[in-house]
């Protein structure tokens, strides 16, 4: 078993849609959780922590239940440019060891 | 932009040879790490290094090694190349070693080993 796992996608959606990704982690003593966003032949740039009260930032919702040991990204309104393959990010107790999640692609539709 | 710069950009190896790739970390950034991401998965933590010593390794041979230097700057070297080393090289450094602390990435090294 993977240590993050994510739907892989593709989800391809409409302009305007409110799309959700989910990602588990197996390790109860990760510490801490982001959401990085990665362009085609790009990096990952960060585009959210995570806590476990929920945050918001703009169109972008992050939710954390480390009892179900499981995050969530919430996208609404989609953009054209949202599109892209979404991380999911989880920090060892030690903060020193990043484990990602093999990524949820995301295409957004005219 | 991080403010992490990668080089080389690009590199093209034979299988038994050796790569040095370079990182220079976001200025006040004491800590590097080192990322292989092959294509269509997400990046796999090599190690990382604060203040010029190893602190956390990932499940990677001894042939992948590393230095950071005095200004923070890191190499990521690789002996005997195999075909599987083809990959995104990714390095990120942080301004702290912290738990909470984010990890801001470089471009990368785009490696093909033939």
């Amino acid at each position: 078993r993977k240590e993050v796992e994510q739907d892989p996608g593709p989800f391809n959606v409409p302009e305007g849609a409110t799309v959700a990704f989910n990602c588990t982690y197996s390790n109860s003593a990760s510490q801490s959780f982001f959401w990085y966003r990665q362009d085609c032949r790009k990096e990952p740039k960060l585009l959210m922590s995570v806590y476990s009260s929920g945050n918001e930032d703009g169109r972008f919702t992050a939710q954390l239940n480390r009892a179900s040991q499981y995050i969530s990204l919430l996208i609404r309104d989609s953009k054209l440019s949202d599109s892209a393959t979404y991380l999911c990010v989880v920090s060892n107790n030690a903060g020193n060891m990043l484990t990602f999640g093999g990524g949820t692609r995301l295409m957004v539709k005219p | 932009e991080t403010g992490v710069t990668q080089s080389p950009t690009h590199l093209i190896k034979t299988r038994g040879q050796q790569v040095t790739l370079r990182c220079s970390s976001q200025s006040g950034h004491n800590t590097v790490s080192w990322y292989q991401q092959a294509l269509g998965q997400g990046p796999q933590f090599i190690f990382q290094y604060y203040r010029e010593e190893e602190n956390g390794r990932g499940n990677f041979p001894p042939r992948f090694s590393g230095l950071q230097f005095p200004n923070y700057s890191s190499e990521l070297n690789v002996n005997a190349l195999e075909l599987d080393d083809s990959a995104l090289y990714l390095c990120a450094s942080s301004p702290r070693l912290a738990g909470q602390e984010t990890q801001y990435f470089g471009p990368g090294t785009r490696l093909l080993v033939l």
